[in-house]
């Protein structure tokens, strides 16, 4: 079975430049996350897809991301204009949705993402 | 305040010891409590999972839940060098809607 697929695995850009990411989850899988992981702490969940609907993007700062998960499928992840303490690695992971929960959720290697 | 607090270490220990590693939390929904191991430059993988209170035990790895203090343990017997990672707790409430991840504890086991 195939894992998450993320891509660029590194991406350096100068602030106030923009960036994507594309994540590609385990084939069947309905729910897609994004976290933000900065260096020394945990996942933090950026937004979170149900197929192609929004489940929770409370966290996601909204006046510079944006996510979309079109045909609930594949997704991208963008930011515009970066700033430096977006320096972070952006994790993608996918699970699957039974009636009562998600199951477990696999993650992607991640994209590391530095500003300067 | 966090909803998972975790103390991120560094722990170090020497080979063949017992770890014991710890989460806090404090939203009473949280029903599925999880142990993720993460190396160096990649990503969480998923090591324990437990429903409500308990113990499970996996080959070196035992994780507990007292729900009545929301505390979670994980603990590795017989530690090896190959379990240096950074630990991360997460969980969930009835629904699975959102995972929570902990701050993460990074441990070295020395040969």
């Amino acid at each position: 079975e195939a894992g998450v697929a993320q891509s660029p695995r590194y991406k350096i850009i100068e602030k106030r430049q923009s960036v994507a990411f594309w994540c590609n989850p385990i084939s069947g899988h309905a729910t897609l996350y994004w976290y933000q992981q900065i260096l020394g702490q945990g996942p933090k969940l950026l937004i979170q897809f149900q197929n192609n609907g929004v489940v929770d993007d409370s966290q996601l700062p909204k006046d510079r991301f944006s996510a979309e998960r079109l045909k609930g499928v594949d997704s991208t992840l963008k930011i515009q204009p970066a700033k430096l303490e977006d320096s972070a690695v952006y994790l993608c992971a996918s699970s699957q949705r039974t009636l009562l929960m998600n199951t477990e959720a696999f993650f992607g290697q991640g994209t590391r993402l530095t500003v300067v | 305040q966090k909803e998972v607090e975790q103390d991120p270490g560094p722990l170090s220990v020497p080979e063949g010891a017992i770890v014991s590693l710890n989460c806090t939390y404090s939203n009473s929904a949280f029903q599925y409590f999880m142990w993720y191991r993460q190396y160096s430059r990649k990503g969480p993988e998923l090591l324990m999972y437990t429903y409500s209170s308990g113990n499970k035990e996996d080959g070196r790895f035992t994780a507990q839940v007292d729900k009545s203090s929301k505390y979670i343990s994980l603990f590795i017997r017989d530690s090896q060098p190959s379990d240096s990672a950074t630990y991360l707790c997460a969980m969930s409430d009835q629904g699975a809607q959102k995972l929570v991840f902990g701050q993460g504890t990074r441990l070295t086991i020395n040969p």
